[in-house]
């Protein structure tokens, strides 16, 4: 069955601190891996996307790692500010289909 | 432009009434998806268009009602829909496959009452 499993499923860090959250899958045929930032109430707004032969994609403080071995993927905040506050969901594609396959998501809170 | 118009932004809406949502995209994509997401939790893929046509209905109740005008248009007509249905409702569009990145809009956040 294809899943994607995140954790933690809640953080709370101080502002400027550096966090690291896990996206676990196992999708098959794998095409795509895709982290996403979504704000309460309002659509998700595309962070990082990574293919099969990428290992590492930055998006100025957002860092994702796919290990596509261990099936394994990580998005590493940098420096986070009030302003990260929102849930990142990892959305993973199998090839030749239409259906991403959400992850039940991270919900980050930075405090001042 | 990479934006995805969602329209209107909140609805509210009786259990006998009779509306539509609408969403717009002007990058030449050629897939366009409805998502339907409850609080806390992950979208849910309710229809995908490929090229103006169905491609995939993920067993949603008849009284959502998916149109593909043409190829910058996506509507939903929401009929004799309940309660349980109040939920944020997503519009994405890509290029065509999964395979490539989805643009999302801000959706519209449905009441039902």
């Amino acid at each position: 069955k294809n899943q994607v499993e995140q954790s933690p499923q809640s953080l709370i860090i101080l502002e400027g601190k550096n966090c690291t959250l896990q996206c676990n899958y196992t999708v098959s045929p794998f095409s795509n891996l895709r982290w996403y930032k979504q704000d309460t109430g309002r659509g998700p707004v595309s962070l990082t996307i990574m293919t099969f032969s990428e290992n590492t994609k930055s998006n100025g403080r957002y860092t994702a790692t796919l290990d596509a071995d261990t099936k394994q993927s990580s998005l590493h905040i940098t420096a986070s500010q009030l302003s990260d506050s929102a849930s990142y969901i990892c959305v993973v594609s199998a090839r030749g289909t239409y259906k991403y396959i959400f992850g039940t998501g991270t919900r980050l809170k930075v405090l001042a | 432009d990479t934006e995805v118009t969602q329209t209107p932004k909140h609805l509210v809406m009786g259990m006998t009434n009779k509306k539509s949502l609408k969403c717009e995209q002007h990058m030449g994509h050629r897939a366009m998806y409805w998502y339907k997401q409850k609080a806390k939790k992950p979208p849910e893929l309710m229809f995908v268009y490929s090229y103006e046509k169905l491609s995939i209905n993920e067993s949603v109740p008849s009284r959502f009602s998916p149109e593909c005008p043409n190829s910058s248009l996506l509507n939903l007509h929401l009929h004799a829909l309940q309660p349980e249905d109040s939920a944020l409702y997503l519009c994405a569009s890509s290029h065509t496959g999964g395979n490539t990145e989805a643009f999302f809009g801000q959706g519209t956040r449905l009441t039902v009452v």
